[in-house]
């Protein structure tokens, strides 16, 4: 099980950039999946959610602005960045958001990094 | 939102020593409560998941306990490997929330 990240890069503020998310080993469409954040020298910060039924969830800071979608004939996740802000900037990893473990996140992938500054 | 609070933020221990890291949510959570490792430079690794069920290939000195409210990581004899930083989620949730983290510092 693998999940590779792309689309991460420097954006100025306001601006948006859609990130990607490609798993090997399991489909996305099955699964329930999550975006999560670190900003530079911070902790972990959750910031939303897809079901495999389809229903989304946003963190509040979040919320309006970033939108999580799928793509089933590529297997690929995505997050879509909007109105992006300098608090913005942080590693952005995607996770398979296991239903069967009580909703854990057991695989990551390796991270992409947004930077969002003028 | 539900809060989790971990303590202590850092903690300072020597190899071979048990070491204890505690999770409080805001509300009850029941079991939806899972550990996570991070070094520097990598992404999370899950440790632990619905409380104290320890998660494939992971290290049987690492274990969880807890329910509803309060939950606890403990390592017995530390490892080198295992100084890093570690976190707590919960899932209970639609809106999930870690806790700020516990640095393992080699003392």
């Amino acid at each position: 099980v693998q999940l590779v990240e792309s689309g991460g890069g420097l954006v100025q503020p306001g601006g948006s950039l859609r990130l990607s998310c490609a798993p090997s080993g399991f489909t996305v469409n099955d699964n329930y999946m999550s975006w999560v954040r670190q900003a530079p020298g911070k902790g972990l910060e959750w910031v939303s959610v897809i079901y495999s039924g389809g229903d989304t969830y946003y963190a509040d800071s979040v919320k309006g602005r970033f939108t999580i979608s799928r793509d089933s004939s590529k297997n690929t996740l995505f997050l879509q960045m909007n109105s992006l802000r300098v608090e913005d900037t942080a590693v952005y990893y995607c996770a398979r958001d296991r239903y069967s473990y009580g909703r854990c996140l057991d695989q990551w992938g390796q991270g992409a990094l947004v930077t969002v500054s003028s | 939102d539900i809060q989790m609070t971990q303590s202590p933020s850092s903690l300072s221990a020597s190899v071979g020593d048990r070491v204890t890291i505690t999770c409080r949510a805001s509300q009850t959570i029941d079991y939806y409560l899972h550990w996570y490792q991070q070094k520097a430079g990598k992404a999370p690794k899950l440790l632990i998941y619905a409380a104290s069920t320890l998660q494939s290939g992971v290290p049987s000195r690492f274990s969880g306990s807890g329910s509803g409210t309060d939950f606890t990581l403990t390592i017995t004899s530390l490892q080198p490997e295992d100084f890093a930083t570690y976190y707590c989620q919960q899932s209970y949730s639609t809106l999930r929330t870690f806790g700020q983290g516990t640095k393992l510092e080699i003392k």
